[in-house]
């Protein structure tokens, strides 16, 4: 079975420009989270989502930052616009239920100049 | 408002086992122990979890005292790809829930 896919792998923009990360959760699982991680701040909950509603977004930073999950099997996180301090590997893992485990994607490593 | 406490890195030989403690002194009757570990550059993995029994799985062992404050995670023959940073979590195990990533333990197999 394939894991979490997460597209792209690696985001290179300007400071201003729009940037959208994607995800595909395992198919079946009805949760699906998004993490931000940077050496200041370790791994961060941005928000999650159980069966495609939000459900904790206080860890969006602000609102540059949105994500949506239109289906069970595709969710976005987009920032907009972007800004230096953006710059981590973003997460997306995805689990069966919202208390089980997690299993998480490569990352898309973010830098924004 | 971490809930465990790590130490910050350990070393191991290979071929030997690896003995991660994690205390959890304010552990609620309801939660349960997770342990997660990141290898560089990928994403966290998930690896064992346990209530208050023992529990023992293919990739590791998790050994919960009885007063549940503290428990141990063990790798039974540690090999160079197990070097990693290496997360103990406590949560609930009913509604949706977030996990709080600590600073966790870096260990180190050296060949």
């Amino acid at each position: 079975d394939a894991g979490v896919i997460q597209s792209p792998r690696h985001e290179v923009t300007e400071m201003g420009q729009e940037v959208t990360l994607r995800c595909k959760p395992i198919s079946g699982h009805n949760s699906l989270f998004w993490y931000r991680q940077t050496m200041m701040r370790g791994l961060e909950l941005l928000i999650y989502f159980n069966n495609n509603v939000p459900i904790d977004d206080s860890g969006m930073p602000e609102d540059r930052f949105s994500a949506k999950m239109p289906n069970a099997s595709f969710s976005t996180l987009k920032i907009q616009p972007s800004e230096p301090r953006d710059s981590a590997v973003y997460f997306c893992a995805s689990s069966w239920r919202a208390a089980g485990e997690q299993y998480f994607g490569p990352g898309t490593r973010l830098t924004v100049t | 408002d971490a809930k465990t406490t790590q130490p910050p890195s350990m070393d191991c030989a290979e071929g030997r086992a690896a003995n991660l403690p994690c205390n959890h002194s304010t552990i609620s009757g309801n939660e349960y122990v997770y342990w997660y570990r990141q290898i560089h550059s990928q994403g966290p993995q998930y690896i064992i979890h346990g209530l208050k029994n023992n529990e023992t799985n293919e990739m590791a062992s998790l050994i919960i005292t009885e007063d549940r404050k503290s428990s141990t995670l063990i790798l039974p023959h540690a090999t160079l790809r197990d070097t990693a940073v290496y997360y103990c979590i406590v949560r609930t195990d009913q509604g949706a829930q977030k996990l709080v990533f600590g600073q966790g333990t870096r260990l180190t197999i050296n060949p």
